[in-house]
């Protein structure tokens, strides 16, 4: 079975830090895996996501993820924290079952001080 | 072109009633989704639609019914609310021949007393 496991729900860094948000995933197919952002009161939007092509995958906002399959990771990185990266973020398994299914990690919080 | 809309934005139910959530899309996609969003357990799929005509259920289908009403519609019901319900739902689309990004509505919150 699939599933996305976030570490951490709640992450704290300052403006200008390194920001580092852990995804661990199974899956018992090639997975398309996918790192989503929503700001308050919003929808979720992608960031960027891996379909078996670089494993080194970049997004929007300076954000990116690197896929390696040995440890089963997928985790988001972003040199330099702006205040406008607070959010919450999520890690996202697909699989092809006769349909699309995407199965969410449970999200991480980020808090971006000044 | 509006992506995926929602309606209602916000809605409040007495335990016992029933109600029905609205999603469309403009973007020719095959596929939809319903999603319930709780606090600490990020999204979790009630229900999808791969196609026009067909759909199946996901993680928690107990208690909503849809309905693929054509390509561009998919709907979720609640015939008999219960407070276990209250969440904040959203639909998303997918096309399966492009990137398998969804794009998701703006929500609806749903408060069952």
């Amino acid at each position: 079975a699939q599933s996305v496991t976030q570490l951490g729900s709640h992450v704290s860094v300052s403006e200008g830090a390194l920001v580092l948000l852990r995804c661990n995933y199974s899956s018992s197919v090639p997975p398309y895996l996918f790192w989503y952002v929503q700001y308050p009161n919003q929808g979720l939007q992608l960031l960027l996501k891996y379909t078996s092509a670089a494993t080194l995958v970049k997004g929007i906002n300076g954000f990116e993820a690197e896929f390696k399959k040995s440890e089963t990771s997928f985790h988001l990185t972003k040199p330099s924290a702006h205040m406008s990266d607070a959010a919450e973020y999520f890690c996202a398994v697909s699989m092809n079952t006769g349909g699309f299914k995407t199965i969410f990690g449970a999200g991480t919080r980020l808090f971006v001080k000044a | 072109n509006a992506g995926v809309t929602q309606t209602p934005k916000f809605q409040v139910l007495k335990t016992g009633q029933s109600m029905t959530l609205q999603c469309a899309q403009d973007m020719n996609h095959n596929s939809m989704y319903w999603y319930r969003q709780d606090p600490g357990m990020g999204l979790r799929l009630i229900y999808y639609s791969a196609s026009e005509g067909t759909t199946d259920k996901g993680e928690v289908p107990n208690g909503y019914n849809v309905s693929r009403l054509n390509k561009r519609e998919f709907s979720l019901r609640l015939e008999s609310a219960a407070p276990s319900q209250t969440s904040v739902y959203f639909c998303a689309s997918m096309s399966l021949g492009g990137t398998l990004e969804q794009y998701f509505g703006p929500g609806t919150r749903l408060t069952v007393t």
